[in-house]
């Protein structure tokens, strides 16, 4: 079974700053998806930004960048030039990449970002 | 395109009870998945649905059931509530079977059972 940690249950940044958020998994396979997904207090579950196992080079999107270190089993989050609408529960989650869509969350790390 | 669509966004149910949830995903998706999340549990995998087949299960008790329709909505079922099922149901939709994820596996924004 896979497993997902965030060590982090709660982060602030002031605007403008530069926040990471910390994630690491555990897993037998070698083939998989990594994802981390923004849930403001809308509850809309949306994703930010995903990365697929094969792939050494790190996803970004925009002002978010990850930092996977598949060895080390290790996925972060790289927020840069934080926003107050960047306020919201952030998770990181798994998926098996031939196992049908099934995610395996995080508990979440819930980000403030401060005026 | 229309995203993937929860009815209904909130429901308050007496124990004892049982609910039906809807998900309508998003066109052309055949696959949906449900999720519970709770302060105390976090987000947990109920089941997925594919063209009309369960194909994949998480650890709940069997009052919790779904279906897949042909059109590929999908309606989750919990009987016999009791006041721990009170969560937000969360709902899936992907157009991936197997293998490569190319495209989007997109949520709905929820379903907030109460149970008293």
């Amino acid at each position: 079974a896979q497993t997902v940690t965030q060590s982090q249950p709660e982060m602030s940044v002031q605007e403008a700053e530069t926040v990471t958020l910390s994630c690491t998994y555990d897993t037998s396979e070698s083939n998989y998806y990594l994802f981390w997904y923004k849930q403001p207090p809308s509850r809309q579950m949306i994703l930010v930004i995903r990365q697929e196992a094969y792939k050494q080079q790190n996803a970004t999107e925009n002002r978010f960048s990850v930092n996977f270190q598949k060895a080390a089993k290790s996925f972060s989050l790289k927020i840069s030039d934080s926003q107050l609408g960047d306020t919201a529960m952030y998770f990181c989650a798994f998926m098996m990449n031939n196992a049908g869509n099934m995610l395996t969350f995080g508990g979440g790390t819930r980000l403030m970002v401060k005026p | 395109k229309a995203g993937v669509t929860q009815t209904p966004r909130y429901l308050i149910k007496t124990r004892g009870q049982q609910v039906t949830l809807s998900c309508s995903p998003i066109s052309g998706h055949r696959s949906v998945s449900w999720y519970q999340q709770t302060p105390g549990q976090g987000l947990q995998f109920l089941f997925e649905y594919f063209s009309e087949t369960q194909r994949n299960k998480g650890n709940f008790p069997g009052r919790f059931s779904g279906r897949q329709f042909s059109n590929s909505r999908s309606e989750m079922n919990v009987s016999t509530l009791e006041l721990g099922d009170s969560a937000l149901y969360l709902c899936a939709s992907s157009n991936r079977d197997r293998g490569r994820l190319s495209h989007g596996y997109t949520f709905g924004s929820g379903t907030r059972l109460t149970v008293v």
